[in-house]
């Protein structure tokens, strides 16, 4: 596609439920990345994958977060167990090649009540 | 210590005006820098990448100070709609990016 897309676009969960963000990255994109970004804060990186290849999770907050992506196409980020503190929105992006910079998806917001 | 800090703002200018923002980053290592332009609930815009030798697109120039380790954008001639939130990004083995919490301009009429 065009670009980078997210669904869904807002997402309320209760506490404790599961949830699964969707990522379409542009394609041919080699490079995808998922970053977390609270309210006033910049992105924070989650994890980051090269093709089908998840080669840094580092910043995945605890276990209950899970990415995958198995075609080395789309990808979802999965959150188990919601907790308010998971509460941000959610962004995926991709890239060609990591220097050319890369093209953000508009993000899915989760709330958890 | 943050791998990246800029200073939040807000910066408040009139049309018109020229503004200059830094940004810091920690890692001697870093190897590729962007600014990214965020539009309230709106997701980053690639703005510009940031090369040693600086460069300009338009109003807005971006240099790269590698021994002080910091990165500059600056704008001239403001206008109405530079306002936004402005992302200094850093990155280091073209995988691991990092984004500043960004700094906030405020263009008045």
């Amino acid at each position: 596609g065009a670009g980078v897309s997210q669904s869904p676009r807002y997402k309320v969960a209760k506490r404790g439920q599961d949830v699964a963000l969707r990522c379409d990255p542009i394609s041919g994109h080699v490079s995808l990345f998922w970053y977390q970004q609270a309210l006033g804060q910049g992105p924070e990186f989650l994890t980051y994958f090269q093709n089908e290849a998840q080669l840094d999770k580092s910043g995945l907050p605890s276990d209950r977060f899970f990415a995958e992506r198995p075609e080395g196409s789309v990808s979802t980020l999965k959150i188990q167990r919601t907790q308010q503190e998971d509460s941000a929105v959610y962004l995926c992006a991709s890239s060609l090649a990591g220097d050319y910079g890369y093209t953000f998806g508009s993000g899915t917001r989760l709330t958890v009540v | 210590r943050k791998e990246v800090e800029q200073d939040p703002g807000p910066f408040n200018v009139p049309e018109g005006a020229t503004v200059a923002f830094n940004c810091t980053y920690s890692n001697s290592a870093s190897q590729s820098f962007f600014w990214y332009r965020q539009d309230c609930r709106k997701e980053p815009k690639l703005l510009m990448s940031v090369y040693s030798s600086g460069n300009e697109d338009g109003r807005f120039t971006a240099q790269l100070n590698r021994a002080s380790q910091y990165i500059s954008l600056l704008i001239r001639d403001s206008k109405l709609s530079d306002s936004a939130t402005y992302l200094c990004v850093v990155g280091y083995n073209f995988n691991k990016f990092y984004f500043g919490s960004g700094t906030k301009l405020n263009v008045k009429p």
